[in-house]
C-alpha cells in the first residue's frame, strides 16, 4: 500500500506564486521525506521533517506535519520556471513508500 | 563520489529475453532499494537490501523478478522471461546506516527498460 499520497495530482503556477502540495499516509512513521524529481531522472531529496517535528524550513521551502491527521505539506515560495517537477513525499519507517507525486508546472 | 551508478542507461529488448539491471551504491551506504516507475501505477518499491541482505522483497510483481546483492558495492534485478508490461523506468537506491539518523535516499538516474 502506498505510504505517501500525493495532493492535487498537478498544479500550474505563475512564476513569483507560493505552491503549495499536500500529503497523506496511512501508518505512524519515524519521519517524512520530500524529493522532486525533473522529466527523466531519479529523485532528489528536497526535506526531512521528523515525526516529532511539526514544522521546518529549508531556503524557499517550508515543510509541516500533523500526525494526528497523517499529513504533510509541501509550500515552496517565490517559485521560479526551474521548480517544474514532480514532487513525491514519502512516508518512512525502515523504507519510503512514496505517492503517485504532484506535477508542478512554474509558468515563466 | 559519484553517486548511485546504474547501467544500462535504456535496455530495448523483445519479450521473453532476460534482462540484467545493475546498481553500484554509493561507498559507504548500507540500505539499497530497487524501485519501478510507470504512469499507472506511479513509484513502487520492489526491494530492499540492508547489510547485503534482502529484508523485505514484497514488492517484487511475480517470479520472473530476482535481485541479488552480492557485495555492498554492487546489485542486480533481473527479469527472466521479460514481457511487455515489465516496460518501465527502474531505479536503484541507496542510504547510509541507520545508526547516523534519519536517512535520504540517493536515487541513481535510472534504467529505461522497454519490452517489445
Amino acid at each position: 500500500s502506498q505510504q505517501g499520497e500525493e495532493d492535487p495530482q498537478a498544479l500550474s503556477i505563475q512564476e513569483g506564486e507560493n505552491a503549495t502540495m499536500n500529503c497523506s499516509y496511512k501508518t505512524s512513521i519515524n519521519n517524512l521525506q520530500w524529493y522532486r524529481q525533473n522529466s527523466g531522472r531519479g529523485l532528489v531529496h528536497l526535506i526531512l521533517i521528523r515525526s516529532n517535528e511539526r514544522e521546518k524550513h529549508s531556503g524557499r521551502l517550508r515543510v509541516t506535519l500533523d500526525t494526528s491527521k497523517k499529513s504533510s505539506s509541501l509550500l515552496i515560495t517565490a517559485s521560479r520556471a526551474a521548480d517544474t517537477a514532480s514532487y513525491f513525499c514519502g512516508g518512512s519507517n525502515y523504507k519510503l513508500t512514496f505517492g503517485k507525486g504532484t506535477l508542478l508546472t512554474v509558468n515563466p | 563520489d559519484a553517486g548511485v551508478i546504474q547501467s544500462p542507461r535504456h535496455e530495448v529488448t523483445e519479450m521473453g529475453q532476460e534482462v540484467t539491471l545493475r546498481c553500484k551504491p554509493i561507498s559507504g551506504h548500507n540500505s539499497l532499494f530497487w524501485y519501478r516507475q510507470t504512469m499507472m501505477r506511479g513509484l513502487e518499491l520492489l526491494i530492499y537490501f540492508n547489510n547485503n541482505v534482502p529484508i523485505d522483497d514484497s514488492g517484487m510483481p511475480e517470479d520472473r523478478f530476482s535481485a541479488k546483492m552480492p557485495n555492498a558495492s554492487f546489485s542486480t534485478l533481473k527479469i527472466q522471461p521479460s514481457e511487455p508490461r515489465d516496460s518501465a523506468v527502474y531505479f536503484c537506491a541507496s542510504s547510509g546506516p541507520v545508526g547516523r539518523g534519519y536517512n535520504e535516499q540517493f536515487f541513481g538516474p535510472g534504467t529505461r527498460l522497454t519490452v517489445l
